[in-house]
């Protein structure tokens, strides 16, 4: 979706730190979340941050939010091969809108 | 498994041919959505009911597209008169009353139409 824009790749070595990058157009989202997709499955709902938020902390999971910028971000710590996927960032008020996903590549 | 499930999980059919998808939401969810995937792209919102309700239709929900929730709990998506381009994946997702901004997906449909 044009409201959504990620980059498509990301390669890691495993172990690193992987951070995904996500920009939106609409300024009223209430909420902006990161899914989660393997080969041939459904979404997977990793984590969501309310748009009064600025940061969010999960595990292994850090979202950043720059609202002024509309930008937000998620940092995978320690990332693993299980990590490789595609991850979507969405935003919605009722309705997802979703960006076209980042493929993550974790090399061994 | 409480999730939400969609049946089948793949349909090949001919051009011309009806199908019809059914979506089981997870127990107590209100709210029902219907997405579409294609190849490489992310979800397009199609619909969504609230209960029985059917409460927005996307332009991408052309007139060949009907969906229905008549008892609030399960949902079918049906397609009549198939096309090529209507081959995706097609996504049900459930939200519970007291947190709408979380939906769960199911599994997916994924339609081929020869």
């Amino acid at each position: 979706g044009e409201d959504v824009e990620q980059s498509l790749f990301l390669s890691v070595r495993e172990g690193d730190s992987s951070v995904i990058n996500c920009t939106y157009t609409d300024s009223s989202s209430t909420y902006l979340y990161w899914y989660k997709q393997e080969p041939g499955a459904g979404l997977q709902l990793l984590t969501y941050i309310f748009s009064n938020m600025d940061m969010k902390q999960d595990q292994r999971l850090t979202v950043l939010l720059n609202k002024k910028d509309k930008h937000l971000s998620l940092r995978i710590a320690d990332t693993q091969t299980g990590d490789s996927a595609i991850y979507f960032c969405a935003y919605s008020s009722y309705k997802l809108i979703f960006g076209s996903g980042t493929r993550l590549l974790v090399r061994p | 498994d409480t999730g939400v499930s969609q049946d089948p999980r793949h349909k090949i059919t001919k051009r011309g041919q009806n199908v019809t998808f059914r979506c089981d939401p997870i127990s107590e969810h209100n709210r029902l959505y219907w997405y579409r995937q294609t190849l490489g792209q992310g979800p397009e919102f199609l619909t969504y009911f609230q209960n029985e309700a059917q409460l927005e239709k996307s332009r991408l929900l052309s007139d060949r597209f009907s969906a229905e929730r008549p008892k609030g709990s399960f949902s079918t998506l049906e397609i009549q008169r198939t096309e090529q381009g209507d081959s995706a994946m097609y996504l049900c997702a459930s939200s519970h009353p007291r947190s709408t901004y979380t939906q769960y997906f199911g599994p997916g449909t994924r339609l081929t139409v020869l």
